[in-house]
C-alpha cells in the first residue's frame, strides 16, 4: 500500500519568496507521483506529475518538483510566489500495484502569499 | 477542460434520506472515481469504475453505492444519508498522460450536507 505524507499544513510566505511544499510518499514499487492545486471553491487542477522519465518535473504557473529515490520526496517549489498561488496543494502517489490507477493523496498543505 | 460535469453542485438532505449524485463525462473514458474531501484527510477514495457495470470500492466506501449503465455516467448512491457523509465529493477520470503513464482529471464537486 501507498501512503502520503505533507509536512506542514498551512506555509506562509511573502509575495516574490521561494515556496516550498514538502511531500514524502511510501509506494512498494516505483511510483507515480502528482501535485494538484485547488483554489477556492473549485475542483483540483494538475499541476505536474513524475513517471520515470525525468527526476525534476516542471509544471504549469513556474512550479517544479524533484523526485529523490533515496528520501521518497517529491517537494513542490517555486521561485518566487505570487499572490496568485494562495492555494491549497496535494501530493498524490498512483497505486500502480493493483491497476485501479487511483490515487492516494496527502491531507494537503495551504499556501498563503503575503504581500 | 476535462469535460466533467457533477450534479448538483449543492444539497442539503435530512438524515435518513437517499441521495444520487451524478457524474457525467464528454469523452468516453473507461475509468472513473468518487473521491470525497474533509478537512485534515485530502481526498479519499469511495469507489471507482472500469468499464459499464465494472465497479469496485475504495477505502472508505461504507454506506456508498455506485452505478454505471453508460461509460459516460457514474452515479454515487447514499442509500441513507448519515451527517457523517457531510463532505464534498468529487469525480474523477483517469486518461492517457502526455509522454508515459496517466493522469487524473477532476469534476467541480458536490458539496453536501446532511443535517
Amino acid at each position: 500500500a501507498q501512503s502520503v505524507t505533507q509536512l506542514g499544513s498551512h506555509v506562509s510566505v511573502s509575495e516574490g519568496a521561494l515556496v516550498l511544499l514538502r511531500c514524502n510518499y511510501s509506494s512498494s514499487v516505483p511510483p507515480y507521483l502528482f501535485w494538484y492545486v485547488q483554489y477556492p471553491n473549485q475542483g483540483l487542477q494538475l499541476l505536474l506529475k513524475y513517471t520515470s522519465a525525468a527526476t525534476l518535473v516542471k509544471g504549469i504557473n513556474g512550479f517544479e518538483a524533484e523526485f529523490k529515490k533515496s528520501e521518497t520526496s517529491f517537494h513542490l517549489t517555486k521561485p518566487s510566489a505570487h499572490m496568485s498561488d494562495a492555494a491549497e496543494y496535494f501530493c498524490a502517489v498512483s497505486d500502480l500495484d493493483t491497476g485501479r490507477r487511483a490515487l492516494t493523496f496527502g491531507s494537503g498543505t495551504r499556501l498563503q502569499v503575503q504581500p | 477542460d476535462a469535460g466533467i460535469t457533477q450534479s448538483p453542485r449543492h444539497k442539503v438532505t435530512e438524515t435518513g434520506t437517499p441521495v444520487t449524485l451524478r457524474c457525467h463525462q464528454t469523452e468516453n473514458h473507461r475509468y472513473m472515481y468518487w473521491y470525497r474531501q474533509d478537512p485534515g484527510h485530502g481526498l479519499r477514495l469511495i469507489h471507482y469504475s472500469y468499464g459499464v457495470k465494472d465497479t469496485d470500492k475504495g477505502e472508505v466506501s461504507d454506506g456508498y453505492s455506485v452505478s454505471r449503465s453508460k461509460t459516460e455516467d457514474f452515479l454515487l448512491t447514499l442509500e441513507s444519508a448519515t451527517s457523517s457523509q457531510t463532505s464534498v465529493y468529487f469525480c474523477a477520470i483517469s486518461v492517457p498522460g502526455t509522454g508515459e503513464g496517466y493522469e487524473q482529471y477532476f469534476g467541480p464537486g458536490t458539496r453536501l450536507t446532511v443535517t
